[in-house]
């Protein structure tokens, strides 16, 4: 089964930091470009950031919110993608979400989801 | 631009056809996704591609795209439909995703 699993959420205070792991199993990371998607509580969706494919060199992206204080990493050796959150503040409150782009093209979307983790900063 | 606008709430009976829209400049020629988030879970992708739906994933859900407005139908609503959709394209600066601000498709 193609799946995704994040962990590591938590609660923190505002300025600390926090590493989330996005475990693949049913499918190799390597293989696909992975984005990390947030949702405040009784928000929206917010795309936080990504780690592309061969299809794009394999290149960074992130969003100018958190742009400088979060990166994005993979271990090809583990099947697991991870999200460096620094300097956090109360506004990157959120369940995190890793999901999957489904093809190398715009004709695809996000076809797998893990089930979210959820970041709490609070003093 | 990549905005997408979409009207936060749709109500619907059951067994009647929910329209859920999605607006943005020239919307039409771009690909289109759409989700189904139900409470305490994670996004579904249910349509990719303006029309093309996931193996899985019902019939009665459509989609289509058109100048500036996207349309996801549901026909024949039923109650387990009830959840928050949200539409999706492709930022192709540097090859993110732009979420739909959602809309509750509440089932009366």
């Amino acid at each position: 089964e193609v799946q995704l699993v994040e962990s590591g959420g938590g609660l923190v205070q505002p300025g600390g930091s926090l590493k989330l792991s996005c475990a693949a199993s049913g499918f190799t990371l390597s293989g696909s470009e992975i984005h990390w998607v947030r949702q405040a509580s009784g928000k929206g969706l917010e795309w936080v950031g990504r780690f592309g494919s061969k299809a794009n060199s394999y290149a960074t992206a992130y969003a100018a919110s958190v742009k400088g204080r979060f990166t994005i990493s993979r271990d090809d050796s583990q099947n697991t993608a991870y999200l460096q959150m620094n300097s956090l503040k109360t506004e990157d409150t959120a369940v995190y979400y890793c999901t999957r782009h489904a093809g190398s093209s715009y004709g695809y979307g996000l076809d797998v989801w893990g089930q979210g983790t959820t970041v709490t900063v609070s003093s | 631009s990549n905005v997408l606008t979409q009207p936060p709430s749709v109500s619907v009976a059951p067994g009647k056809t929910a329209r859920i829209t999605c607006g943005g400049d020239n919307i039409g020629i771009k690909s289109i996704h759409w989700y189904q988030q139900k409470p305490g879970q994670a996004p579904v992708l249910v349509v990719y591609d303006e029309s093309d739906r996931p193996s899985g994933i019902s019939e009665r859900l459509s989609g289509s795209n058109s100048r500036n407005t996207a349309t996801l139908t549901i026909s024949r609503v039923e109650a387990g439909d009830e959840a928050d959709y949200y539409c999706q394209v492709w930022d192709t600066s540097d090859d993110h995703p732009v979420f739909g601000g959602g809309t509750k498709l509440t089932v009366l």
